[in-house]
């Protein structure tokens, strides 16, 4: 079957603009995770989705990013008046139940300029 | 909160050779999972081998194995009889199990298979 897909592959925006970037997980599978991949910051967990209950946003560096998941399966995460910071490759994975293997997507490759 | 450190940005090892690459984590927990994963230059994480735990022998899958050591908090990956494709960012990472979700993981190292 399919795998976990994002878009865009690449993404190059001005500082200042808001991108959205997105995330088709597997079919069937309940949770959902964003994470950022960083040259400073290394992998870092963002926020993660599972099944109707309220996300953890915890990871969620400012008010600038935000996600949400529709129909509990594409999820868009967002991020406002993009700085050069936020440059980096942001990475979705879903799993079958919360605590399962976690399947990655290839990522989105962020450039702020 | 807990933590993984991956000691060595890179390492390299000859076609066919072994290599093993090291992580140690912190961690208060008693109840948790760790994880290798490999990650080619495509981007795409892909799972390699994961341990949980109260499992007192090492994981394996076929070339990969894991030194778990609970007790010093090392989980170290060795790879035997490597190929050229094992060449990519090798991710150690942590997940608590109870009702854990996220992965912390540690720096990464960058693996080279000199032919």
């Amino acid at each position: 079957g399919a795998g976990v897909s994002q878009s865009p592959s690449n993404k190059v925006t001005e500082k200042g603009k808001d991108v959205e970037l997105r995330c088709d997980p597997i079919s069937g599978h309940t949770a959902l995770y964003w994470y950022r991949q960083s040259l400073g910051q290394g992998l870092e967990f963002l926020i993660y989705f599972q099944g109707n209950s309220a996300p953890d946003k915890s990871g969620l560096p400012s008010d600038r990013f935000s996600a949400e998941r529709t129909g509990g399966s594409v999820s868009t995460l967002t991020i406002q008046r993009t700085q050069q910071e936020d440059s980096a490759v942001y990475l979705c994975a879903s799993s079958l139940m919360q605590g399962g293997e976690q399947y990655f997507g290839p990522g989105t490759r962020l450039t702020v300029t | 909160a807990q933590t993984v450190t991956q000691s060595q940005p890179e390492m390299s090892v000859q076609e066919a050779e072994t290599v093993t690459l090291s992580c140690t984590y912190d961690t208060s927990e008693s109840d948790y999972y760790l994880f290798w994963y490999k990650q080619p230059p495509s981007r795409q994480m892909i799972l390699v081998i994961r341990q949980e735990a109260y499992k007192q022998q090492n994981a394996t899958e076929n070339r990969f194995s894991v030194n778990f050591q609970k007790a010093a908090k090392s989980f170290s990956l060795k790879i035997s009889d490597s190929q050229l494709g094992d060449a990519a960012m090798y991710f150690c990472a942590y997940r608590t199990g109870t009702s854990g979700s996220r992965l912390t993981f540690g720096e990464g190292t960058q693996l080279t298979v000199n032919p």
